[in-house]
């Protein structure tokens, strides 16, 4: 099975800040790589799939980047809406895996 | 609007079953695969099992292998997981997922664009 890691595990950060969570695979996964936002008691959002393409609706404040086994998800400009956690998920290959969640606080 | 609905989760004791169902509308439900994604107490999110937009492969995750079946019928527009064995580590809210794809040639690209609310299964003595 792929593992999937993400760093860090949860930050603080403040309104306005610019956001960095990284996401390893533990082998290459091309750019088969989507990102999920998550907030207490809800379904997961699909935010961001193939590694750079943002979901229909998703604020452009959002991006993507990586290919092989290291990705990123960065928020240029944090707002409110925006604490949550964050999940990459691998479809390279099945078991489809997640990595284990950024939980993004204020 | 796209919209998927799961029902069937409850309480039960180990050993015993359940049978979630996910009901879809708003899409052609026969042009998708479809997942079952967990989510324990307090924990991250764990992909169940798949199944293709035909029901004739689908693919389980080792902790469930053997213990549960995923189906769907597509006259419904309906996406089952019969739960067998359950085990007090099978606690957890169960969503219903598309998994949606864009082709690249030569690749398929897959995602999970649309969950439902999800249904809580509670294993427990």
């Amino acid at each position: 099975d792929i593992q999937m890691t993400q760093s860090p595990s949860s930050l603080s950060a403040s309104v306005g800040d610019r956001v960095t969570i990284t996401c390893r695979a533990s082998q290459n996964i091309s750019n088969f790589l989507n990102w999920y936002q998550q907030k207490p008691g809800k379904a997961p959002n699909l935010l961001i799939y193939v590694t750079t393409n943002l979901q229909n609706g998703v604020p452009s404040r959002f991006s993507g980047t990586g290919s092989g086994t290291d990705f990123s998800l960065t928020i240029s400009s944090l707002q409110p809406a925006d604490f949550a956690t964050y999940y990459c998920q691998q479809s390279y290959s099945f078991p489809r895996t997640f990595g284990q969640g950024t939980k993004v606080e204020i | 609007e796209v919209q998927l609905v799961e029902s069937g989760g409850g309480v039960t004791r180990p050993g015993g079953s359940l049978r979630l169902s996910c009901a879809a509308s708003g899409l052609n439900f026969d042009d998708y695969d479809m997942n079952w994604v967990r989510q324990a107490p307090g924990r991250g999110l764990e992909w169940v099992a798949g199944v293709n937009r035909i029901g004739g492969s689908s693919g389980y995750a080792d902790s469930v292998k053997g213990r549960f079946t995923i189906s769907r019928d597509n006259l419904r527009k309906s996406l089952y997981l019969q739960m067998d064995s359950l085990r007090a580590e099978d606690t957890a809210v169960y969503f219903c997922t598309r998994e949606n794809q864009e082709h690249r040639w030569p690749h398929f690209f897959y995602y999970m664009d649309v969950w439902g609310k999800g249904t809580t299964v509670t294993v427990s003595s």
